[in-house]
């Protein structure tokens, strides 16, 4: 079964620093997303990225965050300058667009981003 | 008007009891809901999804219940095992919103 992966696992990085967390989506997937999840606490949406352009965003998606789509696999969040509160599970997920527009998005296995 | 309001917090059943899961959403353009589960360690997987032409949908042992007017939605778990703790999000879209999420433990 097609599945959603995602590197590193683990990321620790120093406050200040450039972080860039990889994902790879399920192949004949055409949207993209990031989500983090603060520990314990609930999956916030970040950014939805469709032919290669954001598509939306939320307010946590501010100047420090970007989105790549550098070659046909991979799917990158960049984390330009690192705070403590940015630590947390970062979650890729991609969907398919499906007819009458079911949204049913699948999850990678997240990157646990510590930032020191 | 984006928030989606999941309850309870935390939830405690008896192996083959029914565990029930209740989220409300104010933002009427909401047209899909689904439900995630989410192990320790692991990204939420997608469990069952609804959407709000039906009132009722069953997969297996997994059961949502819609109600249009009252911008609620319930995840029932019957014959619940050891193996179903995990925590469940509700959700609904579009965009993907999140409920705080419900802590399942299912004591043998």
């Amino acid at each position: 079964e097609p599945e959603v992966t995602q590197t590193p696992s683990h990321q620790v990085t120093q406050m200040g620093q450039e972080v860039i967390l990889r994902c790879v989506p399920i192949s004949n997937h055409l949207y993209f997303y990031w989500y983090r999840q603060i520990l314990g606490q609930k999956v916030e949406f970040l950014v939805s990225f469709y032919n290669n352009e954001i598509s939306e965003k939320s307010e946590i998606f501010d100047d420090q965050f970007s989105v790549e789509r550098p070659d046909g696999s991979n799917f990158t969040l960049k984390i330009r300058s690192t705070k403590l509160e940015d630590s947390a599970m970062y979650f890729c997920a991609s969907s398919a667009l499906l007819a009458g527009g079911t949204d049913t998005q699948y999850f990678g296995p997240g990157t646990r981003l510590t930032v020191l | 008007q984006q928030q989606v309001k999941q309850s309870p917090q935390s939830l405690i059943v008896q192996k083959g009891g029914i565990s029930i899961i209740n989220c409300a959403y104010e933002n009427t353009a909401f047209d899909y809901f689904p439900w995630y589960q989410q192990f320790p360690g692991k990204g939420p997987a997608l469990l069952i999804a609804i959407r709000p032409d039906v009132s009722e949908k069953k997969e297996g042992r997994f059961t949502i219940s819609f109600n249009k007017s009252a911008k609620q939605f319930s995840l029932h778990i019957m014959d619940s095992q050891p193996g179903d703790s995990a925590t469940y999000f509700c959700a609904a879209s579009p965009p993907l919103t999140f409920g705080g999420g419900t802590r399942l433990m299912v004591k043998p």
